[in-house]
């Protein structure tokens, strides 16, 4: 049963048109992440949210926004697409266990969202 | 800052043969280091992780590493590779951040 579920598994979008993608948990987990992976690269994390606390990491362009309306659901917008946008999408979530360090424990993946940009 | 380096970007091993994939860390303190897996157009799958303790960790699909302080290497082996373990493998190392920080990844090709 899949517990982190990633929609669409394909999105494409048109340069500049705003896109949102839709992660889901079913693990009830209180850490979300999200994660670019561009082609033949390492995973880059955008940012996170601990319950309903935004984590931006300090490179992640402000054209990356998200949203967590509640515990089990988050989104990735990306305002603006360009073409070096084009990249996989992955939402992760953890269990926090309130020493501070959420990536501790393990990461529970989604199997992605491959977003091409025209 | 911590980072995590794996040397090899394309490994190909014949099906039944042993495999060793490098990982070397960056990290003044004990690190907590994982190793995933990325099947073709998939999410990642944790194989195993080391926090503390016994530095030999046994994973998940007969994979196992071994942590060597000295050597600041977690190296990834498995005794017998199968065409199926065909993937990107990635080490990880979590920063002071608490964030997880991944290597380039370590194409595995499996030949018959």
């Amino acid at each position: 049963d899949a517990m982190v579920i990633q929609n669409p598994r394909y999105q494409v979008t048109q340069f500049g048109k705003p896109v949102t993608l839709s992660c889901s948990q079913t693990l009830n987990h209180n850490v979300m992440y999200w994660y670019q992976q561009k082609s033949s690269q390492a995973p880059k994390l955008l940012f996170h949210y601990y319950d309903k606390d935004f984590n931006n990491e300090a490179d992640t362009p402000d054209n990356f926004q998200s949203r967590r309306p509640n515990t089990s659901f988050c989104f990735l917008d990306i305002r603006s697409p360009g073409l070096g946008d084009a990249a996989m999408y992955l939402c992760a979530t953890s269990r926090a266990t309130g020493t501070g360090n959420p990536t501790n424990e393990k990461l529970f993946f989604g199997s992605g969202t491959q977003l091409s940009v025209l | 800052a911590q980072s995590v380096t794996q040397p090899d970007i394309h490994i190909t091993v014949s099906e039944g043969a042993s495999l060793e994939l490098r990982c070397n860390y960056s990290y003044g303190a004990t690190p907590y280091l994982f190793w995933y897996v990325q099947s073709p157009g998939q999410g990642l799958q944790l194989l195993l992780k080391y926090f503390s303790g016994d530095t030999l960790v046994q994973g998940i699909k007969g994979f196992e590493a071994e942590f060597k302080r000295s050597q600041s290497s977690f190296n990834l082996r498995k005794p017998s590779v199968h065409w199926s373990d065909a993937a990107e493998y990635f080490c990880a190392v979590v920063n002071q951040g608490g964030k997880l920080i991944f290597g380039q990844g370590t194409e595995l090709s499996v030949k018959p």
